[in-house]
């Protein structure tokens, strides 16, 4: 069985820290897919990233980066000079052959002003 | 707007009730998934079609909620006697072919059963 366990439940940082969200993962299977999701108050689930199990390459993009490890089974997500509309709930997720995604409890980030 | 969207966007229903909702997905994409998000939980899998065939269903998915996809566009879930637990947000996701596997996800429908 698959799971994505996000132990940090809330974070707040203030306005320009970084700040990295933990994501740990677990399956049998050998080929899978990591993503991550950004929720905002809002509500609407928005795509921020995939990884591919086979590609273990981290990945920056502006001031997001992700650090993927098979090794410890993780998938970490780093905010660089967090910023207020950043605030929201950010969901870890994995999928399998199966195609559908499993996700963590999210963590919820507020950024201070 | 190409993106997915869903009606309505809130639904306030008495215990016993029927409802459904509608989903549109991205227009080229073949692949449509049903979530459950309560309060303070991750989304969780429902079912997925491909096309028009309703492919996989969750444990969750109990008898009184039915999904279609006919001619394989939009979706509807339905949910027939409505309980207090079935208030949540219900979120669609399409996926497009293979290779691209990421799911983007519609507004969702938030339903609160009195």
């Amino acid at each position: 069985a698959q799971k994505v366990t996000q132990a940090q439940t809330e974070i707040s940082v203030v306005e320009k820290e970084d700040v990295t969200l933990d994501c740990v993962y677990e399956t049998r299977d050998t080929t899978y897919y990591l993503f991550w999701y950004k929720q905002p108050p809002s509500g609407e689930l928005v795509f921020l990233i995939r990884r591919n199990s086979f590609d273990e390459q981290n990945e920056i993009s502006g001031r997001y980066s992700w650090n993927f490890q098979k090794s410890t089974s993780s998938f970490n997500f780093t905010i660089t000079a967090s910023q207020v509309v950043d605030s929201a709930v950010y969901f870890c997720a994995l999928s399998e052959l199966k195609h559908q995604l499993t996700f963590g409890k999210g963590t919820k980030l507020s950024v201070i002003p | 707007d190409t993106g997915v969207s869903q009606d309505p966007r809130h639904k306030i229903t008495k215990r016993g009730q029927n409802v459904t909702f509608r989903c549109d997905p991205i227009s080229e994409h073949n692949r449509l998934y049903w979530y459950r998000q309560t309060l303070g939980q991750g989304p969780e899998f429902l079912t997925y079609f491909q096309n028009e065939a309703q492919l996989e269903k969750s444990r969750l998915l109990s008898d009184r909620f039915s999904a279609e996809r006919p001619k394989g566009s939009f979706s509807t879930l339905e949910i027939q006697r409505t309980e207090q637990g079935d208030s949540a947000m219900y979120l669609c996701a399409s996926r497009g072919g293979r290779g691209e596997n990421e799911q983007f996800f519609g507004p969702g429908t938030r339903l609160t059963v009195l």
